[in-house]
């Protein structure tokens, strides 16, 4: 499985753009780069899933370049809610029904203040 | 809404006891979950994955004789934690992989369940 690196923390306030970079050297052909966000005390929440170029959703972006050997999560805008553990990981496909189980890294401690 | 339901979302036990954790998949049919282990200010650490109709197969460190894995039914996977000991405190975290919602196929986590052993 194939490992991943973050900071282990980030500091912004409210109202401002936030890049999250995730290096995975070693991702395999068949491995989708995926975002969760966890909050004290609850199970992660999945943000966004991409496996090439660029993702876009209600809540964030994800930039992939084209070796794939890292990804940023972009999160516009953020506000004091924010404030949370974002995880990168990299697995199987998510047509893979059974698939092999996510592996957690130590995640970026995001902190937004005002 | 959560996709993925655990139950109960604390508990505290006394030394000795066993306790159940109950994962249920909502509105779709999981036929691998995945159990996790978190400490306070760490990451989370997959113990297990639960395959329907099968034997769970544990990570290394893990034991299986201590940490039960049941998943009878395609909705259901259930962790009981037997003679619970003080270090055994810590959230316990359960996941699927949704099929065919709206959403996407991708996994999607419970919401945790705390295990307090006093």
């Amino acid at each position: 499985l194939a490992k991943t690196t973050q900071p282990i923390s980030m500091d912004s306030y409210e109202g401002q753009e936030v890049n999250i970079t995730c290096s995975h050297n070693n991702i395999a052909t068949n491995d989708y780069i995926t975002w969760y966000q966890q909050f004290p005390s609850q199970g992660p929440r999945f943000i966004i899933q991409g496996y090439k170029t660029k993702v876009t959703n209600e809540v964030a972006s994800l930039f992939i370049p084209a070796d794939r050997k890292s990804s940023t999560l972009s999160l516009p805008r953020v506000s004091l809610s924010d404030t949370a553990v974002y995880y990168c990981l990299v697995g199987d496909s998510p047509t893979n029904q059974a698939g092999t189980a996510l592996i957690f890294g130590k995640g970026t401690t995001l902190s937004v203040s005002s | 809404g959560a996709v993925v339901s655990q139950h109960p979302s604390r508990v505290i036990c006394k030394s000795g006891t066993s306790v159940k954790i109950e994962c249920r998949s909502l509105d779709f049919q999981a036929t691998t979950m995945f159990w996790y282990r978190q400490f306070p200010k760490q990451s989370l650490m997959l113990m297990a994955t639960s395959n329907e109709g099968s034997k769970a197969t544990y990570e290394q460190g893990v034991e299986k004789d201590k940490f039960l894995i049941n998943h009878a039914s395609l909705t259901l996977s259930t962790l009981t934690v037997t003679s619970a000991h003080p270090e055994d405190s810590s959230f316990y975290i359960c996941s699927a992989r949704g099929q065919g919602l709206s959403s996407g196929n991708t996994i999607y986590f419970g919401e945790g369940s705390w295990l307090t052993v006093v």
